[in-house]
């Protein structure tokens, strides 16, 4: 199985500042057809997780682009470039490369 | 845009069969292109993925469940279902079901319903 670690648990960030999540995998996450299977998911508050980022970088349908994600290999790291007060709730990376699906253990963000 | 539904029973007893079944609309299951799954989150904790099944019948578990878990296909009414064995409190959780594109990743997730294991 592929683990994924995510840092920190949680964050607490002034809007309109930015926030940093990690993402560590066990294995790297680049296929030989080029591509890297690492997901960004943000599960608000009573709701099921939406899909931000795929592929590392690429925003999904209506993401703002406030969202951005990095990275290569085992080493990958979602920004938001300015939070807002809607961007609160829990966000898990997740690696679709190898079977089982693998999820990180989720970074918890709060407003100050 | 696809919409899935979950629907079940929120109360199960130990040792019985949990069984839900989701609901796809605004696109048939049948058309290709996607894998179909679940995945539970168990209460104030991370996601589990559980498996998935493509609409030919093929499917692949999670082998931490393999053993308990069937996920089957009913494409006339464009639904998939899910029947977890042999359930203890540990099953206890919030299952969605939700959509897996052959390009990777979840894309679409059905709200989730809480499943709770207790006699």
């Amino acid at each position: 199985d592929i683990v994924m670690t995510q840092t920190p648990l949680s964050l607490s960030v002034t809007p309109g500042q930015p926030a940093s999540i990690s993402c560590k995998s066990s294995q790297s996450l680049l296929h030989s057809d080029g591509k890297t299977y690492l997901y960004w998911y943000l599960q608000k508050p009573g709701q099921p997780p939406q899909l931000l980022i795929y592929e590392v970088s690429n925003r999904f349908s209506g993401v703002p682009d406030r969202f951005s994600g990095s990275g290569s290999g085992t080493d990958f790291t979602l920004k938001i470039s300015r939070v807002e007060a809607e961007d609160v709730g829990v966000y898990y990376c997740m690696q679709s490369i190898q079977l089982p699906l693998f999820f990180g253990g989720g970074t918890k963000v709060e407003i100050k | 845009q696809v919409q899935l539904q979950e629907s079940g029973p929120g109360l199960v007893k130990p040792s019985q069969t949990l069984s839900l079944t989701c609901t796809v609309s605004g696109g048939s299951i049948s058309s290709g292109g996607y894998y179909w799954s679940w995945i539970r989150q168990h209460p104030g904790k991370g996601l589990e993925w559980i498996g998935y099944i493509y609409y030919s019948g093929s499917t692949y578990y999670n082998p931490s469940l393999k053993s308990r878990v069937t996920i089957s296909v009913d494409t006339s009414k464009n639904q998939f279902s899910l029947k977890l064995s042999s359930v203890t409190a540990a099953d206890t959780a919030v299952y969605y079901c939700a959509r897996e594109p052959f390009s990777g990743g979840i894309d679409y997730w059905g709200q989730g319903t809480l499943v709770t294991v207790s006699s």
